[in-house]
């Protein structure tokens, strides 16, 4: 049972570029979401779904597009990369978005992307 | 939007001793859930302990336990017996029945052997 899958775990951009983070989950939850990890500033939300074809934005959202084609996967794309995307990016899901099923989020490992 | 505060950045434990940290939130929710996630160098999130909003009860898993006070919505995580393992960066999270997790910014644990 593989739980959340990121990939890459690392990568580094030249401002400008543009990359897609993968991220897919084999447990059939409804709810994916993407955060981004900054020194003193926790996790915010950047992107989040409550099931395939359904996407909406959290705190963060510009300079990010997401989209769900299938309920396993939820890539997170940078469409022009800027210095001020150097973070650490998380995936996570949950089996729903609303009541005793959305309590719990699992993570992925995390993507470390530097843009310089 | 319903925010989380942990007023510690970092906090120091000797080994074998016990450690408090401090969590608040607002929100004008009833029904909704507190967490503990730990963070270790490896970087993986992991969930520590939870607590539903509607339990009285504190929730305690092994050596942590809550301190859960709805009324003054505070949620702080005791840590006994202290470990070296236990070092790692700690996020308080909250989340309602109709909303998305929101994180604390984190208290960095030190264990000292």
């Amino acid at each position: 049972n593989a739980g959340v899958t990121q990939t890459p775990k690392f990568q580094v951009l030249k401002t400008g570029q543009s990359m897609t983070l993968q991220c897919a989950q084999d447990m059939n939850h409804e709810y994916m979401s993407w955060y981004r990890q900054d020194p003193g500033m926790g996790l915010r939300l950047i992107h989040y779904s409550v099931g395939a074809g359904i996407t909406d934005q959290g705190e963060v959202p510009n300079g990010y597009n997401v989209s769900r084609s299938t309920t396993e996967d939820f890539p997170l794309r940078l469409l022009s990369a800027a210095p001020s995307q150097t973070s650490v990016y998380f995936c996570a899901s949950s089996y729903s978005f609303v009541g005793t099923g959305a309590n719990v989020l699992t993570f992925g490992a995390g993507s470390r992307l530097t843009v310089l | 939007a319903q925010t989380v505060t942990q007023s510690q950045p970092e906090m120091s434990v000797q080994e074998a001793e016990t450690v408090t940290l401090s969590c608040t939130y607002d929100t004008s929710e009833s029904d909704y859930y507190l967490f503990w996630y730990k963070q270790p160098p490896s970087r993986q999130m992991i969930l520590v302990i939870r607590q539903e909003a509607y339990k009285q009860q504190n929730a305690t898993e092994n050596r942590f336990s809550v301190n859960f006070q709805k009324a003054a919505k505070s949620f702080s995580l005791k840590i006994s017996d202290s470990q070296l393992g236990d070092a790692a960066m700690y996020f308080c999270a909250y989340r309602s029945v109709r909303e998305d997790m929101r994180f604390g910014a984190g208290t960095r644990l030190t264990v000292k052997p």
